[in-house]
């Protein structure tokens, strides 16, 4: 059974504050990716990575996928009221099939004014 | 382009009866997978379907069912409703590629509560 640990699972921080969140197993993905879910509807995703050391950019989030393919981490840069949501990991394993995913717990960002 | 729908949006129902969620992917999407989220979770899979068939299943009692219909559409069936089955069921499409760029993309989810 491959599992996601998620951390940390809540993050209430200020406006225009750094943040990271982890995403760790025992397990190796063929790829690894994040999505954001906001309340009654379904995750939206942001980015999917695929190769160890993978670092991917968008805007003030920054993904990074572990060399060994087991861990990722999801840094944001001044976060503004508008990250505020859920935040998920989401891993697929190799020789299994592609629609199965397996999350993390998740992480709820609230990011005050 | 439509995104991926599902119906209802929310449901309520008591324990014993059965409940049928739907799904439509989004267009040229054959691969349907259902997920289900407990408040305060990540969701968790239940089953994927591609071309009809089912491809994986989760770790999920019979008493969760689905399928898929020849225009991709899918149906997720629970009988005999516990408290427990209480949740957001997810809904999920993806072009069914066999590689790892597979990307799924998710419905909006049908809230189910029972009581």
């Amino acid at each position: 059974t491959q599992l996601l640990e998620q951390s940390p699972q809540f993050l209430s921080i200020q406006e225009g504050e750094n943040l990271t969140v982890y995403c760790n197993s025992s397990s190796v993905f063929s790829s690894l990716q994040w999505y954001r879910q906001e309340p009654g509807e379904g995750p939206v995703l942001l980015v999917t990575v695929v190769t160890g050391g993978e670092v991917k950019k968008l805007k003030r989030l920054t993904f990074q996928f572990g060399d060994a393919r087991k861990d990722s981490s999801l840094h944001i840069t001044a976060a503004q009221p508008g990250d505020t949501g859920l935040y998920l990991c989401a891993g697929a394993v190799s020789g299994t099939s592609y629609g199965k995913l397996t999350f993390g717990q998740g992480t709820i960002l609230t990011v005050h004014p | 382009d439509a995104g991926v729908t599902q119906s209802p949006t929310h449901l309520i129902k008591t324990r014993g009866q059965h409940v049928t969620l739907r799904c439509s992917p989004i267009s040229g999407h054959k691969s349907v997978s259902w997920y289900q989220q407990v408040l305060g979770q990540g969701p968790q899979f239940i089953f994927q379907y591609y071309e009809k068939e089912e491809r994986g299943r989760g770790n999920f009692p019979d008493r969760f069912s689905a399928r898929q219909f020849p225009n991709y559409s899918s149906e997720l069936n629970v009988n005999a409703l516990l408290l427990g089955d209480s949740a957001l069921y997810l809904c999920a499409s993806s072009l069914g590629l066999a590689g790892r760029l597979d990307t799924q993309y998710f419905g909006p989810g049908t809230r189910l509560t029972v009581l």
